[in-house]
């Protein structure tokens, strides 16, 4: 099974900040990762596919990159709308989640 | 626009089974392109991939923690998919939501979720 590694778990941030979480992959997964975003109570949302791909209708300040095991997600200025758990989750071999990073205000 | 809706019993009894309707209206699913896919997320947990059908196929694949007790099936009269989990525990306490995975494999559509509580 291919294991997906977050960090951090949470975060702590001001509005305006640079926001960046990490994603490690157990083995070798080319370009085969997504970001989601959920808000407490709702289902995930898309907001990057093929690790650098913006979903349709998401803001620019959202981004991906990586290829191979290591992948970045990184939200340019954060906003309060922005307070949420965002997950990786690869498409390599079958489908797995990376555990969440919560995103709060500081 | 394509909408998905989740629905079945809210409280299933430890041993028995589990089963989840998903309504999909605003797209086929017996046309090609896509697959049907089940996740779940445990109480203040992350989210788990339980599988998914592609139903031109006919295949489907399973998370293999889950796959000896799910079935995933397609009724296209419908335009419904379900999950069936067998021999639940209350380990399997979880909300439960269905999703159209694209072609750029992505879930890009979810349904609102169900919980599921697994209780004597």
């Amino acid at each position: 099974d291919i294991q997906l590694t977050q960090s951090p778990s949470s975060l702590s941030v001001s509005v305006g900040d640079r926001v960046t979480i990490t994603c490690q992959a157990s083995q070798d997964i080319d370009n085969y990762l997504n970001w989601y975003q959920q808000k407490p109570g709702k289902a995930p949302k898309l907001l990057i596919y093929d690790a650098s791909s913006l979903e349709t209708g998401v803001p620019s300040r959202f981004s991906g990159s990586g290829s191979g095991t290591h992948f970045t997600f990184t939200i340019s200025s954060l906003q309060p709308e922005d307070i949420a758990t965002y997950y990786c989750q690869q498409f390599d071999t079958l489908r797995t989640f990376g555990q969440g990073t919560k995103v709060e205000i500081k | 626009q394509l909408q998905l809706q989740e629905s079945g019993p809210g409280l299933v009894k430890p041993a028995q089974t589990l089963s989840l309707t998903c309504t999909v209206s605003g797209a086929s699913i017996s046309k090609g392109g896509y697959y049907w896919s089940w996740i779940r997320q445990h109480p203040e947990k992350g989210l788990e991939w339980i599988g998914y059908i592609y139903y031109v196929r006919g295949s489907t694949q399973y998370n293999p923690s889950l796959k000896s007790r799910v079935t995933i099936s397609v009724d296209t009269s419908k335009n419904q998919f379900s999950l069936k989990l067998i021999s639940v525990t209350v380990a399997d306490t979880a909300v439960y939501y269905c999703a159209r995975e694209s072609g750029s494999s992505s879930f890009d559509s979810w349904g609102q979720g169900t919980l599921v509580t697994v209780s004597s």
